[in-house]
């Protein structure tokens, strides 16, 4: 089975702009999450999304925010870019939504605010 | 407020030196723990997880953890490391009530030959 791909893998983008990343779950998982990870503050959550709905949300600013279609890929956009949001940007998918559950992470897009 | 600590930042060892990284959590009620390994240029990935049972648990190229309600602990250990060890370490927990994820900073450990 494939694994979580992320789109693009690399991003370079400047003060103001907007982003967005894309997330492709493995095959049947219906549930998506972001977690952005930084040297300073390490691993932290954003939101996750189970049937095209955000289910949790981490304590980000709403310049974060993120939508899951129908076919379970997931999109997250950060708008008006600051140079603190550059970070690797991973998501992780799971079968369904609920806490005893794996998720597994695919390799990240690495986006830099300059 | 719920929260996972990693006790080492970095670590160096031997290869075929034993290993045991820390990890401490802070959560009420019933929680599940996690293990997650990151390799140089790869990207996270599940080495075990505890969610109930036995609170030995094994996982893949041959690690285990316990864990133990009394020290709030699940640490990781491995009876003789590789080289190919050599990467950066995550325990990570979540409760019956939220389904976040909750990291600790991660340990960096290197396996010198």
């Amino acid at each position: 089975k494939a694994g979580v791909t992320q789109t693009p893998r690399y991003l370079i983008k400047t003060r103001g702009q907007q982003v967005t990343l894309s997330c492709s779950p493995i095959s049947g998982h219906r549930s998506v999450s972001w977690y952005q990870q930084t040297p300073g503050q390490g691993l932290q959550f954003l939101f996750e999304y189970f049937s095209e709905t955000q289910r949790n949300k981490g304590n980000f600013p709403g310049r974060f925010s993120g939508r899951q279609f129908s076919n379970s890929r997931s999109e997250m956009n950060v708008s008006t870019l600051e140079l603190g949001d550059s970070a690797l940007y991973l998501c992780a998918s799971s079968l369904i939504t609920g806490v005893q559950e794996t998720q597994y992470f695919g390799p990240g897009t690495r986006l830099l605010v300059l | 407020a719920q929260s996972v600590s990693q006790h080492n930042h970095h670590v160096i060892l031997s290869e075929a030196a034993s290993l045991e990284l820390g990890c401490n959590y802070s959560y009420g009620g019933t929680v599940n723990l996690f293990w997650y390994v990151q390799y140089p240029g790869q990207h996270l990935q599940l080495l075990l997880k505890y969610f109930s049972g036995d609170p030995l648990v094994k996982g893949i190229k041959g690690f285990e953890a316990e864990f133990i309600k009394s020290k709030f602990s699940f640490n990781l250990r491995k009876p003789s490391v590789q080289w190919s060890d050599t990467a950066e370490y995550f325990c990570a927990a979540n409760s019956n009530s939220g389904y976040a994820l909750n990291f600790g900073k991660g340990t960096s450990l290197l396996v010198t030959p």
